[in-house]
């Protein structure tokens, strides 16, 4: 089981405000790093899969980054509307498939 | 084309008791997964499946959990007999391939268990 660490565990930001979340998992043996959306009640909804070191991705106006030698990814949100209130997850799996998932953070847009 | 559904989106039972909870994943997708959170912790893997087989269920809490595929298509994860702390939110996911593969989630179903 992989050790996942995400920060920050909560944030709340004004709607237009711009924000950015970590997620840190261990280097050796990486094979990926997921991101996902997550409403409560919802279904976990997948953002971006990442595998190449430097890899950057864009879905509208949320994007993510990849550093795999040091362990770390960063999910930005430009001009955070409330729609984007959920709790975003990441999660490397475990020789490929099994997700592990961190706690992840829980953002709040207020208008 | 339809998501991954379960069934049902909550269930409330006593402790000792059984619950079968149900998981359609996405047509076609070999691979099913289940994962379950727990109130307050990360979401964790509880096992996979390639289609009827199962590949790793190294994430299964116990024996008072069985999961089955039979003929690699819907899975059942049933709980027998229940304790306090199998409460939690149990979700399916589904994925065309294995390594590296998008999984697309199913809404979970809550369980409580008294």
């Amino acid at each position: 089981i992989l050790n996942v660490e995400q920060s920050p565990q909560s944030l709340h930001v004004q709607e237009g405000d711009s924000t950015n979340f970590t997620c840190s998992f261990p280097s050796s043996n990486f094979y990926a790093l997921h991101w996902y959306r997550w409403e409560t009640a919802k279904s976990p909804e997948a953002l971006f899969v990442m595998t190449l070191n430097g890899d950057e991705k864009k879905k509208g106006r949320i994007s993510a980054t990849l550093n795999t030698k040091e362990g770390y990814s960063y999910l930005y949100i430009k001009g955070s509307q409330p729609e984007d209130s959920a709790t975003y997850l990441c999660a490397p799996p475990n020789s490929g498939y099994a997700l592990n998932f961190g706690k992840g953070t829980s953002l709040l847009v207020t208008p | 084309e339809a998501g991954v559904t379960q069934f049902p989106s909550h269930s409330v039972i006593e402790k000792g008791q059984t619950v079968t909870l149900r998981c359609d994943p996405i047509s076609g997708h070999d691979n099913l997964y289940w994962y379950r959170r727990v109130m307050g912790k990360e979401i964790k893997f509880l096992l996979h499946f390639v289609k009827e087989s199962k590949q790793d269920e190294s994430g299964m809490p116990n024996n008072r959990f069985l999961a089955e595929r039979t003929g690699g298509t819907y899975s059942t994860l049933k709980v027998q007999p229940a304790e306090l702390e199998d409460s939690g939110v149990y979700f399916c996911a589904s994925s065309q391939a294995r390594i590296n593969n998008e999984q697309f989630f199913g809404p979970g179903t809550r369980l409580t268990v008294l």
